[in-house]
């Protein structure tokens, strides 16, 4: 079974708008990171936002927030205010365990959601 | 400013022969990684580093090597030994304690001719 599941392949949202990116995940682990990267044409992959699962509240960072439902395992993302520059692929991943030691580099990604702003 | 360099940007590898792709840093993180990128995929997980002379295997390490003689540097080697090696590779660097929070590379794409 996937761990992380990204059911849209593609999203078209226009300039200005607000778009949500869907997210779910599957994990028996208590403590685990959910985390959504950017990926641009140029390759590099951008972190975006994180979320513990801990947390109590929702993350953001200025326009993107991440809508955490623990009880339904989704870790969707919320742009506002697209701008053109926001066109990219859009990974959401998990990260299994605390956030030190242990194989704190195995990050499961998703496939993907490719996000293009029309103006 | 700080950041991670890849080289080249583009390789061509010939039928059994070994490639090395580069990858540096020099923003001072311990832990250092390399994914491999399959077209309409995520990214994988090759292998990973949290300290110097130091490595764990990741999800799909048969076929590849690598090295942490330095801090900085994580050289990622693509063995005769991987059959199917074209795919776009991302090193990626980040701090012991922050997990997950990668900085990334502009990435390798390497074909086989």
């Amino acid at each position: 079974a996937q761990k992380i599941t990204q059911t849209q392949p593609g999203m078209f949202v226009q300039e200005k708008e607000a778009v949500t990116l869907d997210c779910t995940y599957d994990t028996s682990d208590p403590s685990y990171g959910l985390f959504w990267y950017k990926q641009p044409s140029s390759g590099e992959m951008i972190f975006l936002i994180y979320q513990g699962s801990y947390d109590q509240q929702n993350a953001t960072e200025g326009r993107y927030s991440l809508n955490f439902q623990k009880a339904r395992k989704s870790a969707n993302l919320v742009i506002s205010a697209s701008q053109l520059g926001d066109s990219a692929m859009y990974f959401c991943a998990m990260r299994e365990g605390p956030n030190y030691g242990g194989s704190q580099g195995n990050l499961i990604f998703g496939k993907g959601t490719k996000l293009s702003v029309k103006p | 400013d700080g950041g991670i360099t890849q080289s080249p940007k583009y390789l061509f590898r010939k039928e059994g022969q070994n490639v090395t792709l580069s990858c540096e840093q020099n923003l001072n993180h311990d832990a250092m990684y390399w994914y491999r990128q399959d077209p309409g995929q995520g990214l994988r997980l090759i292998y990973y580093s949290q300290i110097v002379n130091d490595f764990q295997k990741g999800d799909i390490a048969e076929g590849y090597s690598v090295s942490r003689e330095k801090k900085e540097s994580f050289p990622l080697t693509v063995t005769s030994a991987q059959k199917n090696p074209t795919a776009f590779y991302l090193c990626a660097s980040s701090k012991r304690d922050e997990a997950g929070k990668l900085f990334f590379g502009s990435g390798t794409q390497l074909s086989v001719l």
